[in-house]
């Protein structure tokens, strides 16, 4: 069954330092992969998306993620985190009829 | 990017009563919609696929009859839930579904039953 697995439920980093956010997907084919950005009272917004060609691909607000088929994961990063950065961020992958959603990490900085 | 409504924004219903949502797409033709559950410190948990013109399909375990979706026109899905109860408190959010499975998404509804 497809899934998706995100390590770190919470993370905390400081403003300016640098991020890496995993995410691990089980999926038979080649995979549709998202990163979303939920901040509180707003929905959740598209940082990226990797559907064939180049493995890193860049998103927006500075962010990039590189797809890595033979280690079945697609991690996010950034290389200087802004205190706007603070979030719930939600990997996804697109399934034969639906999207999955990983459980999610959450994003403190540290000013 | 595409815009999604939703509305209400938040509500507070009696035990016993109905509530509809609305989940609009602004800018785009969404044939297929999204609705999702979300609890506090959770991810998403998709709870029915709507499609314009037919019949919602729902995930296992989620209850047709409670949790009714109308796909009505291809800017318009509206999710009831009837017969609240306080465990139905939570937070829903719809999306609109374009191309390569990239979904827009509303900024959800706080849902709380007295």
């Amino acid at each position: 069954a497809q899934s998706v697995t995100q390590p770190d439920i919470h993370i905390t980093v400081s403003e300016g330092a640098s991020l890496e956010l995993r995410c691990n997907y089980s999926y038979g084919a080649t995979p549709y992969l998202f990163w979303y950005v939920q901040s509180p009272g707003q929905g959740l917004q598209l940082l990226l998306k990797y559907f064939s060609g180049d493995t890193l691909v860049q998103g927006i607000k500075g962010f990039e993620a590189e797809f890595k088929r033979s280690q079945s994961s697609f991690n996010l990063r950034k290389p200087s985190v802004h205190w706007s950065d603070a979030a719930e961020y939600f990997c996804a992958v697109a399934s034969y009829d639906k999207v999955i959603f990983g459980p999610g990490t959450s994003l403190s900085v540290i000013p | 990017g595409a815009v999604v409504s939703q509305h209400p924004s938040w509500v507070i219903c009696k035990s016993g009563t109905s509530v509809k949502i609305e989940c609009r797409s602004l800018d785009f033709q969404a044939t297929t919609m999204f609705w999702y559950r979300q609890f506090p410190k959770q991810s998403l948990m998709l709870m029915a696929t709507s499609n314009e013109g037919s019949k919602a399909t729902y995930e296992q375990g989620v209850e047709k009859d409670k949790f009714l979706i109308n796909h009505a026109s291809l800017t318009l899905s509206t999710l009831t839930v009837t017969s609240a109860h306080p465990e139905d408190s939570s937070f829903y959010i719809c999306s609109g579904l374009a191309e390569f499975w990239e979904q827009y998404f509303g900024p959800g509804t706080r849902l709380t039953v007295t």
